[in-house]
């Protein structure tokens, strides 16, 4: 079963809007860390966001806010003021414990396009 | 935050050669680093967990023989392919985890068996 779910394989925003990409996750751990990368065409992984499980504020770091649903198992990005370097991949991923070891395990992503 | 290097960042070889793929934490150090592989237009699959001092531990599906792991330093974790074929060419990233909510990612290596 996946772990990970992301439903929107693209997305579109106006530049200047705010956007939510939508991310679902499966788990009976009740400590697990949910996570946002963003992924240019460059490559490179770029950490955006961290909520953890028993965190009860929704996280928030400038532009980039987790509207965390503990109840839904939901932890969807929300983008604000999208701007044109906000195009590219957008991948969740959660980090589970197995006895002492942690590993992060990735959904399979959302492009986003920001458009004039 | 924190830098991850690795090196190449591109590289291309023969079927039937072996690869070296470096990983470097530039201003930290890393007890534990990840190996992930990604095909164009896919999720990011762990590969390996890097641990300093220690055997790596594979995920399920992934030959440890084919896929070297060596994470000789803190601040250094190396990735051989061995016996590169071409359905080894993807795109490799390293990361390395300075503590439980931080885990960095190098910028990747496109590795192209012909």
């Amino acid at each position: 079963a996946q772990k990970i779910t992301q439903t929107q394989p693209g997305m579109f925003v106006q530049e200047k809007e705010a956007v939510t990409l939508d991310c679902t996750y499966d788990t009976s751990d009740q400590s697990y860390g949910l996570f946002w990368y963003k992924q240019p065409s460059s490559g490179e992984m770029i950490f955006l966001i961290y909520q953890g499980s028993y965190d009860e504020q929704n996280a928030t770091e400038g532009r980039y806010s987790l509207n965390f649903q503990k109840a839904r198992k939901s932890a969807n990005l929300v983008i604000s003021a999208s701007q044109l370097g906000d195009s590219a991949m957008y991948f969740c991923a959660m980090r589970e414990w197995t006895g002492t070891a942690s590993k992060l395990t990735f959904g399979t992503g959302t492009r986003l396009q920001v458009t004039l | 935050g924190a830098v991850v290097s690795q090196h190449p960042s591109w590289v291309i070889c023969k079927s039937g050669t072996s690869v070296k793929i470096e990983c470097r934490s530039l201003d930290f150090q890393a007890t534990t680093m990840f190996w992930y592989r990604q095909f164009p237009k896919q999720s990011l699959m762990l590969m390996a967990t890097s641990n300093e001092g220690s055997k790596a531990t594979y995920e399920q599906g992934v030959e440890k023989d084919k896929f070297l792991i060596n994470h000789a330093s803190l601040t250094l974790s190396t990735l051989t392919v061995t016996s590169a074929h071409p359905e080894d060419s993807s795109f490799y990233i390293c990361s390395a985890r300075i503590r439980a909510h931080e885990q960095y990612f190098g910028p990747g290596t496109r590795l192209t068996v012909t």
